[in-house]
């Protein structure tokens, strides 16, 4: 499967801070999704990711598809408590395997 | 429409013991998987199903079974529980091939003791 590395693994913000996590690739992939993992839940997925380049918008959330379909980002703008939580990448190259990254856990302080 | 129901919640097994996880879904989806998550290892896909009688092993499939008899439902085995299956496990489905969204279930909270 597709590996991906995800950083930071963890970050600290203060309410109002923006944040961005990183996900990259060494090989080129067809899609990559983002979810979102409250403490204690399960993951809820955000977002998937398809064409070279691709930029989506949900609200203060902005996910990035790099050119070369190797790398992603997803950034928040103006943080919120609300916004704890662990962030994950995940990818695949065809058919179903997903491959999750680590992912990158945020603290927001108010 | 529950989605994605697992159970039980939590479990505590003895070393040795065997047990079922169970996941159903009532969305009529294709593809059924379980992962495992651990502290610091993200989520790690143990096995797959992509339709009813058949399933595929993921990144983790040791000591670990699974069937698939039915589209809803996708059981989990330990086959002799071990400490280093002590994790969360989680279900989730998604559609098909072409369905973007995948559905967790709530998870299961699982020690071996």
């Amino acid at each position: 499967g597709q590996q991906v590395m995800q950083i930071p693994q963890y970050q600290h913000v203060q309410e109002g801070e923006d944040f961005t996590t990183y996900c990259n690739s060494s090989t080129t992939l067809s899609n990559i999704q983002w979810y979102k993992q409250r403490p204690g839940g399960h993951p809820v997925f955000l977002i998937q990711l398809v064409k070279s380049g691709e930029v989506k918008k949900q609200k203060r959330l902005t996910f990035q598809f790099g050119e070369a379909k190797k790398n992603s980002s997803l950034h928040i703008t103006a943080t919120q408590t609300t916004d704890v939580g662990t962030y994950f990448c995940a990818a695949s190259n065809s058919g179903y395997a997903l491959n999750f990254g680590k992912g990158t856990s945020l603290l927001v302080t108010p | 429409n529950a989605g994605v129901t697992q159970t039980p919640k939590f479990q505590v097994l003895k070393t040795g013991q065997s047990m079922t996880l169970q996941c159903a879904q009532d969305m009529n989806h294709e593809y059924m998987s379980w992962y495992r998550q651990d502290p610091g290892m993200g989520l790690r896909l143990i096995h797959y199903s992509v339709g009813a009688g058949i399933t595929d092993q993921g990144e983790v499939p040791n000591g670990y079974n699974v069937s698939r008899s039915t589209t809803e439902d996708f059981p989990l085995r330990l086959l002799s529980a071990a400490p280093s299956q002590t994790s969360v496990y989680f279900c989730a489905s998604r559609r098909d091939s072409q369905g973007n969204t995948i559905y967790f279930g709530e998870g299961s909270w699982l020690t071996v003791v």
